[in-house]
This record gives structure tokens, C-alpha cells and sequence, in this order.
């Protein structure tokens, strides 16, 4: 089974701090994926990178930035942590382009708070 | 544009009912649909998916989901209920080309005993 792994369940920052929200999956997978989950808006893409060093931004890159350095890990960095990015975070891989028939498999998430 | 609807915010059913959630999808092509499932506190985790051939697909738990292409739906659908069962519920569409996936606002599930 994927098993796509987010560093924390819950975290507290402060209102500018720099965040890092750290995510790795274990099966090799070419894509990575960063959403963002609100109360009636859904999963919205915030950035996905489907290689090492490669990004792209999604929906509501604003006020975040994304590292890939390695192909197991994809960190998403909140550059000065604001109130309205208080949300829960999804991680997710998926293998290359050309097998999008295949699912993203998800880790448990992040609830961030911003104090 | 893609995009992925589901009309239904919550919904409530009793222990033991039916249950029919429902998806519909805008699509240029052939769509790529899944059905993922939220419990609380958790992340996604798949239901079940449709990519060709028979339009009624199974997956985990007793769900199932049909395609229908002249309706652009892919319903999700459960003949029995279980308290268990409560979680939120998200439809999605994925491109054939590119990485992207589209999500439904999802629909909460609320079953009662």
C-alpha cells in the first residue's frame, strides 16, 4: 500500500513565522501534491511538482512556496504565516503522467492553526 | 473548464437506508471519477474509481457508483447504511493528460440510528 506520510497532525504557529509543513511517500511516485481543505470550498491545489525541482502552481499559490528536493519528500513553506491560512493541509502522490488513470493517494493531514 | 458538482452539502439517513450521493462533472473528454471518502480528522481515502468498460463500479465498504455519460453523473450509492458510514464525501474528475485533479465541494453524511 502507498503510504504518503505528513510530519504533523496538528500545529500552532504565530502570525509571521515561516511554516514548514513537511510530507513524504514511500512508493516512488513522480507526483506530489499540495491542497488545502476549508469548510464548503472544498480541496483546493495550492502547488504540485511532478519531479525533483520541478513545481507548478495550482489555484491559490498566494502566500506559499514549495521545495522538492528529493523524489520521496515535498515541503510546503508558509513564507509569513497569516491568520487565513488557519486550515487543514492534504498531501498527495500519484504516479507519472501517463498512468492518470491512477488515484492520489492522501496522508492524514495537517490542521494548522495561525495565532 | 473542468469542474465537479455535488449538489448536496449534508445529508441525513438512517441506520439500514439507502444512500445516493451525487456527483456531476464538466468535462472535455472522457473523465477519469473517483469517489474518495473523510472521516474526521483523517485524510482521503479511495473509494473506488472509473477510467472505461462497465459503467458500474464497485468499491471498498458495499459502495458502488454508476457513470452515466448523457447525464455527465457519476453517482455513489449504498444499499445499506451503517453508522459507521458517517464521513464527508468527495467526487473527483482527473485529467487524461496533465496532473491535475478536480474535486467536488464534498457532501457530509450524517446517519442516524
Amino acid at each position: 500500500d502507498v503510504k504518503v506520510t505528513q510530519s504533523s497532525r496538528y500545529l500552532v504557529k504565530r502570525t509571521g513565522e515561516k511554516v514548514f509543513l513537511e510530507c513524504v511517500q514511500d512508493m516512488d511516485h513522480e507526483n506530489m501534491f499540495w491542497y488545502r481543505q476549508d469548510p464548503g470550498l472544498g480541496l483546493r491545489l495550492i502547488y504540485f511538482s511532478y519531479d525533483v525541482k520541478m513545481k507548478e502552481k495550482g489555484d491559490i499559490p498566494e502566500g506559499y512556496s514549495v521545495s522538492r528536493e528529493k523524489k520521496e519528500r515535498f515541503s510546503l513553506i508558509l513564507e509569513s504565516a497569516s491568520t487565513n491560512q488557519t486550515s487543514m493541509y492534504l498531501c498527495a502522490s500519484r504516479p507519472r503522467t501517463g498512468t492518470s488513470n491512477q488515484p492520489q493517494h492522501f496522508g492524514d493531514g495537517t490542521r494548522l492553526s495561525i495565532l | 473548464a473542468q469542474s465537479v458538482t455535488q449538489p448536496d452539502i449534508h445529508i441525513t439517513v438512517s441506520e439500514g437506508a439507502s444512500l445516493e450521493l451525487r456527483c456531476n462533472y464538466s468535462y472535455g473528454a472522457t473523465p477519469y471519477l473517483f469517489w474518495y471518502v473523510q472521516s474526521p480528522g483523517q485524510g482521503l481515502q479511495l473509494l473506488l474509481k472509473y477510467f472505461s468498460g462497465d459503467t458500474l463500479v464497485q468499491g471498498i465498504k458495499g459502495f458502488e457508483a454508476e457513470f452515466k455519460r448523457s447525464q455527465s453523473s457519476f453517482n455513489l450509492r449504498k444499499p445499506s447504511v451503517h453508522w459507521s458510514d458517517a464521513a464527508e464525501y468527495f467526487c473527483a474528475v482527473g485529467a487524461q493528460t496533465g496532473n491535475q485533479f478536480y474535486f467536488g465541494t464534498g457532501t457530509s453524511l450524517t446517519v442516524i440510528p
